[in-house]
């Protein structure tokens, strides 16, 4: 079964400071993986996806293979980007007729300190 | 708003209820996914549906149980609720059932006294 860790509850950060969200999944196939985030009082929303390769708001996330890894990067930090972070997996599942699912971490807090 | 809407938001009831949660999926969406946010456990998915039938199964109780109508919103009824059940319960929809890109509803509250 696929699994997704993010070790940090909770990452404190200057503003301007280098920002890396923690994200390392195990899965036997071929990963699909996406970050999610949740500022205060908004719905959770996709904020970037491997595939794509781009960068949202600065930030960016590179699929390690080797590492199982998929850590989230910004090189600065700014206020509006505290926020909660949910790094997820998305795998091929056979129960019922078959059909993706979307495996979340539980997610880090991400608190940028003015 | 065509987003994902649920309701209620916030729902009370006691241990031994049953209560029904109701989702409308954005417009275009087929797919409504169904999950459980607690404190300890995190996003914990639930169940899928496409286009009114189940797709996936995740960590559901049997004492709950979905289904997706033809107009393509959603329920999730829980029954014999306890204590552990109190939670926030996400909806979210998309246009496939191939896709990792889900748009989420704000949540239904449910505490469970």
């Amino acid at each position: 079964a696929q699994r997704v860790t993010q070790p940090e509850k909770l990452l404190s950060v200057f503003k301007g400071a280098p920002v890396e969200l923690k994200c390392n999944y195990s899965y036997s196939g071929s990963p699909e993986l996406f970050w999610y985030v949740q500022y205060s009082r908004q719905r959770l929303q996709l904020l970037l996806r491997h595939i794509s390769r781009e960068s949202i708001k600065g930030f960016t996330a590179d699929l390690n293979k080797g590492e199982t890894s998929f850590h989230l990067k910004k090189p600065f930090a700014q206020e509006e980007d505290s926020a909660m972070y949910y790094c997820a997996l998305s795998a091929r599942v056979y129960s019922g007729a078959g059909s993706y699912q979307l495996t979340f971490g539980k997610g880090t807090k991400l608190s940028v300190i003015p | 708003d065509s987003g994902v809407t649920q309701t209620p938001k916030h729902l009370i009831t006691a241990t031994g209820q049953r209560v029904t949660l109701r989702c409308s999926p954005r417009s275009g969406d087929l797919s409504v996914y169904w999950y459980q946010q607690s404190l300890d456990q995190g996003l914990q998915f639930l169940i899928q549906y496409y286009n009114g039938e189940e797709r996936a199964k995740g960590n559901i109780l049997e004492r709950f149980s979905a289904q997706q109508f033809p107009d393509l919103h959603s329920e999730l009824n829980l029954s014999s609720l306890e204590l552990g059940d109190s939670a926030l319960y996400f909806c979210a929809s998309s246009v496939a059932v191939n896709t990792g890109e889900l748009f989420f509803g704000e949540g239904s509250r449910l505490t469970v006294l």
